[in-house]
């Protein structure tokens, strides 16, 4: 069955920090990832997938993320926070092998960047 | 990029009575699109699994009589809350994929928040 793990229910940074918000997922064929972002009483917006290729994926407003396969990590990265950054960030993993398109999300990890 | 168009934003409504939500792709094909609730401070429990000309995909524990989805086009889903109560409020997102999309990217509307009285 597939899952996603976001250890962090809070994140806080200050602002210029450098931040990484934590994600883990377990399927059972090859994973497609992905992270959202959502702003208060607002939809997802989506910010950056790993589908194949470069472990390193780079997306929207500065963000990052690397794809391990060994540790099942897919970890959420900027060099520098900003406080418009504080939001609700989600992972979400689909299973390649799963033709449903049905997205698997973990439980959100609200970032905190103070000034 | 893909946008999805969710209406209305905001309802409030007496109890016993039904609210539609509509769910509007915007400028592609939705083939499918899907139906979340978001309960405060908690992840998305996904609710159904619309595809266009047929029947929802509802999850474990989703009335189907309670939550009536409809996806007569491929730029149109609803969702209709019928006869419903206070606990029946929540934020309730939809999201989409295209036929273009083979890695089943989703993209979701704005939500709809809605309050029985």
């Amino acid at each position: 069955a597939q899952s996603v793990a976001q250890p962090e229910d809070q994140v806080n940074v200050a602002e210029g920090n450098p931040l990484t918000v934590k994600c883990t997922y377990s399927v059972s064929g090859n994973p497609y990832l992905f992270w959202y972002v959502q702003y208060p009483n607002r939809g997802l917006q989506f910010l950056l997938k790993y589908i194949t290729g470069d472990n390193l994926v780079k997306g929207s407003y500065g963000f990052e993320a690397e794809f391990n396969k060994s540790q099942t990590s897919f970890h959420l990265k900027k060099p520098s926070a900003l406080v418009s950054d504080s939001a609700l960030y989600f992972c979400a993993v689909r299973d390649s092998v799963d033709s449903s398109y049905k997205l698997i999300f973990g439980s959100g990890t609200r970032l905190l960047v103070r000034p | 990029g893909a946008v999805v168009s969710q209406h209305p934003s905001r309802v409030i409504c007496k109890s016993g009575t039904s609210v539609k939500i509509e769910c509007r792709s915007l400028d592609f094909q939705a083939t499918t699109m899907f139906w979340y609730r978001q309960f405060p401070k908690q992840s998305l429990m996904l609710m159904a699994t619309s595809n266009e000309g047929s029947k929802a995909t509802y999850e474990q524990g989703v009335e189907k009589d309670k939550f009536l989805i409809n996806h007569a086009s491929l730029t149109l889903s609803t969702l209709t809350v019928t006869s419903a109560h206070p606990e029946d409020s929540s934020f309730y997102i939809c999201s989409a994929t295209g036929q273009s999309s083979n890695t089943g990217e989703l993209f979701f509307g704005e939500g709809s928040r809605l309050t029985v009285l």
